[in-house]
């Protein structure tokens, strides 16, 4: 099965709390990509990272991190001391390859309210 | 920003009518895509194009049908719209390459009501 799960629907929380956004995926193909996007309350998706199978770096940028686990075929989204402009529903995808095209699986989303 | 236009941003329309969407871009991508989304359903692939007149199906494609006569140009057409086709469509253009590793750039969607 190809999968991307995130179990977090929905989040609330108060301004410069960290905030933790989980995504599990499943797939048996070896090489593969997995994205994070921001789509915030206007609309738009916003590309945000990716991340190839290979490379279990973490990932960080500024407020933003990124903890891939292959063991547990997990790619987390961290932002800390968060900010009301980080409201947004956030989505995980993996791609992978399927000959003249990708196969892009998506994430329903979590959305993240921060409060002030 | 990928230089991604959606036209047109909002539309309503009436059962039956056809519709159709356009996505422009000016980066000379090969790979275009067409989603929709939808509450509880997240993004679905509707159809895509990997060249000028190459298109294939989505998992979502009854009902749509998509042209793409010029690199810059993906057309959406909803021949006969009906009120499950009421959703946010969203252009996208694959990064340089085109290929699996390239993250999707995406226009800013068309709000479509079918009523």
């Amino acid at each position: 099965a190809q999968k991307v799960t995130q179990a977090q629907t929905e989040i609330s929380v108060v301004e410069k709390e960290d905030v933790t956004l989980d995504c599990v995926y499943e797939t048996r193909d070896t090489t593969y990509y997995l994205f994070w996007y921001k789509q915030p309350p206007s609309g738009e998706l916003v590309f945000l990272i990716r991340r190839n199978s290979f490379d279990e770096q973490n990932e960080i940028s500024g407020r933003y991190s990124w903890n891939f686990q292959k063991s547990t075929s997990s790619f987390n989204f961290t932002i800390t001391a968060s900010q009301v402009v980080d409201s947004a529903v956030y989505f995980c995808a993996l791609s992978l390859n399927a000959g003249n095209n990708r196969k892009l699986i998506w994430g329903l989303g979590t959305s993240l309210a921060v409060n002030p | 920003d990928a230089g991604i236009t959606q036209s047109p941003r909002h539309k309503v329309t009436e059962t039956g009518t056809p519709v159709t969407l356009r996505c422009h871009q000016t980066e000379n991508h090969r790979y275009m895509y067409w989603y929709r989304q939808d509450p509880g359903h997240g993004l679905r692939l509707i159809h895509y194009s990997y060249g000028v007149k190459d298109t294939d199906k989505g998992e979502v494609s009854d009902g749509y049908s998509v042209s793409r006569s010029k690199t810059e140009d993906f057309l959406l057409t909803l021949e006969s719209a009906t009120s499950s086709q009421t959703s946010v469509y969203f252009c996208a253009i694959a990064g340089a390459g085109g290929g699996y590793n390239s993250p999707l750039h995406f226009g800013n969607g068309t709000r479509l009501t079918v009523t």
